[in-house]
């Protein structure tokens, strides 16, 4: 059982736009900045979104992401088969003094 | 350019040790914080560890808590995650992962290593 919570799986067509939600509490999310993964078994995950909201150099802007409370959601537009993968979400928690990475979200590109 | 290279896994009997190193470059070693994380076989990511940009201190995951130390050697550019009794569900593949600069939390990454495999089995 993860501290953070997402959908097992979404899936989509291509070109359309997926939500991947995370929802946390006040120790984790409610407090601190969330993070967001992209990661294919065997592979160095990539870091898609920091800070909330903060893509790093090179990440395409078809994913955005925000915060709100103590939940998150992760927007992929324009979907390609490329972005199949496992998605998470992970944050610092406060009360654990721990990362928290959510269970994954398997994205299916149909 | 920055590298994070894991080494050390293996398969070690349950109740032993394994030392993982993680070799960095590229980057100045003092300046940044790493966290190790792993993912056990059809599962996901968890994070496993944080040590400071100094060693000062660290963190880590209940589930190692009292096994698993962190530690890091400047002369080496080199962190590294010493594993004692060691158990099943430690079987993984484990990642370290440098923090990110432009980041305002205390928890994030930017570049990761391959991972080394870690298999605990009789």
């Amino acid at each position: 059982q993860s501290v953070l919570t997402q959908p097992p799986s979404v899936s989509a067509a291509p070109g359309q736009k997926v939500t991947i939600s995370c929802s946390g509490s006040m120790s984790n999310i409610g407090k601190n900045y969330v993070s967001w993964f992209q990661h294919l078994p065997g592979t160095a995950p990539k870091v898609l979104i920091y800070d909330n909201t903060r893509r790093p150099s090179g990440i395409p802007d078809r994913f955005s992401a925000s915060k709100s409370g103590t939940s998150a959601t992760l927007d992929i537009t324009g979907l390609q088969t490329g972005d199949e993968a496992d998605y998470y979400c992970g944050s610092w928690d406060s009360s654990l003094t721990a990362g928290v990475f959510g269970g994954g979200t398997k994205l299916t590109v149909l | 350019q920055v590298q994070l290279v894991e080494s050390g896994g293996g398969v070690v009997q349950p109740g032993r040790s394994l030392r993982l190193s993680c070799a960095t470059s590229g980057f100045i070693f003092n300046s940044f914080a790493v966290n190790w994380v792993r993912q056990a076989p059809g599962k996901g990511l968890e994070w496993v560890a944080l040590i400071s940009y100094d060693g000062s201190y660290s963190y880590y995951a209940d589930s190692v808590k009292g096994r698993f130390t962190v530690s890091r050697d400047k002369s080496k550019s080199t962190v590294y995650l010493e594993m004692n009794t060691l158990r099943a569900e430690d079987t993984a593949l484990y990642y370290c992962a440098r923090d990110n600069p432009s980041s305002g939390s205390i928890w994030s990454f930017d570049y990761w290593g391959q991972g080394t495999v870690v298999t605990v089995s009789s």
